[in-house]
């Protein structure tokens, strides 16, 4: 069963714009923790945000701001006054614990963005 | 630029060869990962190093075989891979192995099987 969902298609946003961009997540732990990476086309995934399940305040970091909903299970990066650097891939990631093994990330699919000018 | 280097960033290969794939951490950090990505497919964890031990392996086909002779240098041997086997290989590392570390990833390299 996938852990972490994303499921918007591609998105284009206008230049100096703030984009959400949602995350729902399934766990049953009670301690986890939620991370956003951005992939460009060079391929490199680059740490954004962590936001700890027993976080009081929401996580943000420059211009990343995380809108954690734990009743929801939702994690939604927002970015504020996006650029053009910003156009990637978005990828959410959990880390579980499955039963018998190791703490692991698990990775969404990932949402599209492509800022315009 | 995090810190990790991954090499080569492009690979062709037939069915028959054998390569390897080199990942370089230069953060001081003790655990190492291997990530096959393939296209509209989430990010597949294939195996976790810590401290030079070995200790994940998510079922991978014996044709990959990793090696991590120190915790700065991970390699993935390479031998008669199938065409499904073409992907991005990403390479990570993290302070330890507990995934509670947040984990910073090579550009990774695509990989190519004819």
């Amino acid at each position: 069963a996938q852990k972490i969902t994303q499921t918007q298609p591609g998105m284009f946003v206008q230049e100096k714009e703030a984009v959400t961009l949602d995350c729902t997540y399934d766990t049953s732990d009670q301690s986890y923790g939620l991370f956003w990476y951005k992939q460009p086309s060079s391929g490199e995934m680059i740490f954004l945000i962590y936001q700890g399940s027993y976080d009081e305040q929401n996580a943000t970091e420059g211009r990343y701001s995380l809108n954690f909903q734990k009743a929801r299970k939702s994690a939604n990066l927002v970015i504020s006054a996006s650029q053009l650097g910003d156009s990637a891939m978005y990828f959410c990631a959990m880390r579980e614990h499955p039963p018998g093994g190791n703490n692991r990330l698990a990775f969404g699919k990932g949402n599209q963005v492509v800022v315009i000018p | 630029e995090t810190g990790v280097t991954q090499t080569p960033r492009h690979l062709v290969m037939g069915m028959t060869n054998k390569k390897s794939l080199k990942c370089e951490q230069h953060l001081g950090h003790n655990a190492m990962y291997w990530y096959k990505q393939s296209a509209k497919k989430p990010l597949e964890l294939m195996f976790v190093y810590n401290f030079k031990e070995q200790t994940e392996n998510n079922s991978v086909p014996s044709r990959f075989s990793p090696e991590c002779p120190n915790s700065s240098h991970l390699f993935l041997h390479l031998h008669t891979l199938q065409p499904e086997d073409s992907a991005l290989y990403l390479c990570a590392s993290s302070k330890d192995g507990t995934a509670a570390n947040i984990q910073y990833f090579g550009a990774g390299t695509r990989l190519s099987v004819l």
